[in-house]
């Protein structure tokens, strides 16, 4: 079974520029999460989507990051513009269910964003 | 806050030992997990303990979970030098729809 694909896997790019990360989920995974991860932290939950729609968006910020899953399979994150502190690992992550409770989430591999 | 911490923040050892790292929360949770995260790689799933478990088993690790004190730990037995990795544990509060994940702790098992 294919894991969840993220691409690009490394980004650099200077302030104020845009970037966009993709993601494919495991094959069935209704859930699909965006995770944002600083050096040294954990995961920070961004956006979570059930099919197409939003299931929870309050960590995200909304002024310059945006995200979208059409036809409820891949997803699409955007940041424009970009901030020095928006350097991090973008991780998406997927699961069979809505609610974690008892569920494995899935992750990929990352995409490492470097703002100079 | 949901997010749980660990601790230590870091921990070293020599290949052959027992480790163990704590993680602490602070609401009431459904389920705890832990994750290990390789340098440079996403997150992989280790072992689910849920509210009403005091203590499981997988393999070489054991994870216990006392919710009066809202703690888990996570036992790494007889370790080698691929568990180098960073673990976290992430919790799912009750009418939460994700995972609250903690600050991590960084194993090094030294061959």
């Amino acid at each position: 079974e294919a894991g969840v694909a993220q691409s690009p896997r490394y980004k650099i790019i200077e302030k104020r520029q845009s970037v966009a990360f993709w993601c494919n989920p495991i094959s069935g995974h209704a859930t699909l999460y965006w995770y944002q991860q600083i050096l040294g932290q954990g995961p920070k939950l961004l956006i979570q989507f059930q099919n197409n729609g939003v299931v929870d968006d309050s960590q995200l910020p909304k002024d310059r990051f945006s995200a979208e899953r059409l036809k409820g399979v891949d997803s699409t994150l955007k940041i424009q513009p970009a901030k020095l502190e928006d350097s991090a690992v973008y991780l998406c992550a997927s699961s069979d269910r809505v609610r974690p409770s008892g569920n494995t989430i899935y992750f990929g591999e990352g995409s490492w964003l470097t703002v100079v | 806050s949901q997010q749980g911490e660990e601790d230590p923040q870091a921990l070293s050892i020599q290949e052959g030992e027992n480790a163990t790292m704590n993680c602490s929360y602070k609401t009431s949770i459904n389920n705890l997990q832990w994750y290990r995260q390789n340098s440079g790689r996403g997150l992989v799933h280790l072992i689910l303990i849920r509210s009403n478990e005091r203590e499981k088993h997988s393999g070489r690790l054991r994870v216990t979970l006392d919710t009066s004190k809202k703690s888990s730990s996570l036992l790494i037995t007889a370790s080698r030098a691929a568990d180098t990795a960073s673990y976290f544990c992430a919790t799912d509060g009750t009418g939460a729809n994700n995972l609250f994940f903690g600050t991590g702790t960084r194993l090094t098992v030294i061959p």
